[in-house]
């Protein structure tokens, strides 16, 4: 059980252009989902905690206009890059909990890479 | 803010050392999670830790809660190869925080065989 996806596995986009990625859970109902950035070979850092039915919360220096996140159900959360540019090029990875203290689990990411 | 503080951040061993990979922090977490993380995917649990003292086993991997729930430590016996991969330990904290985890910077464990 506790199995995350994510879509796609990989996308490349020209800069300018929005890109959204997918998380779902599958086989649970999760009411947080959180996206996190990953750059190579280091940690995950925070993006932002998407709560079913309300809006994200976004850690400091994450711009929201640029990092669209929708929460639609208990089993899905959208992160949409906006007018996305090289540096936005990352690992980005989601990941979902069942209850406020719960584990967390996490999908393969989504490897973005701007041109 | 929580930090989590992870050392080292590179290690490099032969096939059949021992190491310990340590976090520590002065912020006291409700729990503590160990994951591991292959290039190209997502990191995988690997335990979670919530008593004080606690010590956890997973086959050749040891892990070990502080008594004050401030740090952590992760022990593998006789390493391989299939061992290498970045090792991350996230605390959980509590209160106005959600639920947030509070990653530590990151072990990157190469075995060599």
């Amino acid at each position: 059980g506790a199995v995350v996806s994510q879509h796609p596995s990989r996308v490349i986009c020209k800069s300018g252009t929005s890109v959204k990625i997918e998380c779902r859970s599958l086989d649970f109902q999760a009411t947080t989902m959180f996206w996190y950035r990953q750059f190579p070979k280091q940690s995950l850092m925070l993006m932002a905690t998407s709560n079913e039915g309300s809006k994200a919360t976004y850690e400091q220096g994450v711009e929201k206009d640029k990092f669209l996140i929708n929460h639609a159900s208990l089993t899905l959360s959208t992160l949409t890059v906006t007018s996305a540019h090289p540096e936005d090029s990352s690992f980005y990875i989601c990941s979902a909990r069942l209850a406020l203290m719960a584990e967390q689990y996490f999908g393969p990411g989504t490897r973005l890479t701007v041109t | 803010t929580q930090l989590l503080e992870q050392s080292p951040q590179f290690l490099s061993i032969q096939e059949g050392e021992n190491l310990t990979v340590y976090c520590n922090s002065s912020s006291v977490f409700s729990s503590l999670q160990w994951y591991r993380q292959e290039p190209g995917e997502g990191p995988v649990l690997l335990v979670t830790v919530v008593t004080g003292g606690e010590v956890k086993k997973l086959k050749r991997l040891t892990f070990q809660f502080g008594d004050a729930r401030k740090d952590s430590s992760l022990h593998i016996t006789a390493a391989q190869p299939g061992d290498t991969g970045l090792y991350l330990c996230a605390g959980l904290a509590g209160g106005t925080s959600y639920g947030k985890l509070t990653f530590g910077q990151g072990t990157i464990l190469t075995v060599h065989p």
